[in-house]
């Protein structure tokens, strides 16, 4: 199957700093999705993003099919961004990665 | 609209206990999966549903059994829970199983289950 992995693992953010998060996935992919999972364990979708760059509001991802990566930027960081980010792409089923861990400080 | 619905939240369970986790979704998916999350890691899959009727083995199904009662509803059963089992278990739905938008996967709120 696909791997996929992601980096950097842990993320320490002053409120109002901005962060790129990457993904690197081993084989061509027609469906990239990015997940936020919030501190209460709920997974929320950002993003379908196999190819391109898409923006909603602080948050823009941009993936490089060809180069198989792509980028989740935070912009303006809040304390509600705290979470853990995964990047994950379909083979067969939804392969993850195992996250990036944001911690945005006050 | 609800989405994905689990049931249960939170539940403890003796070792050799069975028990049913159920899913439902209200977006008229065709597709349906269960996946477990353990610490430290992403969300691997357990079983799938392309379609009512069907379903098939994911990366990890050792230790489950899973029932497509109908096209909202996918259930999970732990016929003999062990430690090992303890996670939390997540149940999403999409479109369909192929690439593409289509299998664009929305999540339930997940189940946090404890096997003692």
């Amino acid at each position: 199957g696909i791997q996929v992995e992601q980096s950097p693992p842990d993320l320490i953010l002053q409120e109002g700093a901005n962060s790129t998060l990457r993904c690197n996935f081993s084989d061509s992919v027609n469906n990239l999705q990015w997940f936020h999972q919030n501190p209460w364990g709920q997974l929320i979708n950002l993003f379908y993003i196999p190819s391109g760059t898409k923006q909603n509001g602080r948050l823009s991802a941009t993936t490089v099919a060809t180069e198989r990566y792509s980028l989740l930027y935070i912009s303006s960081s809040q304390t509600t961004d705290s979470g853990v980010y995964f990047c994950a792409v379909v083979d067969y089923k939804l392969s993850f990665g195992a996250g990036t861990t944001v911690t945005v400080r006050a | 609209n609800a989405g994905v619905t689990q049931t249960p939240k939170f539940q403890v369970l003796k070792t050799g206990q069975s028990m049913t986790l159920q899913c439902a979704q209200d977006m008229n998916h065709n597709s349906m999966y269960w996946y477990r999350q353990d610490p430290g890691m992403g969300l691997r899959l357990i079983y799938y549903s392309a379609s009512e009727g069907t379903t098939d083995k994911g990366e990890v199904p050792n230790g489950y059994n899973v029932s497509r009662l109908n096209k909202r509803e996918f259930s999970l059963r732990l016929e003999s829970a062990a430690p090992s089992q303890t996670s939390v278990y997540f149940c999403a739905s999409s479109e369909a199983r192929t690439g593409g938008r289509q299998n664009i996967q929305y999540f339930g709120a997940g189940t946090r289950l404890s096997v003692l």
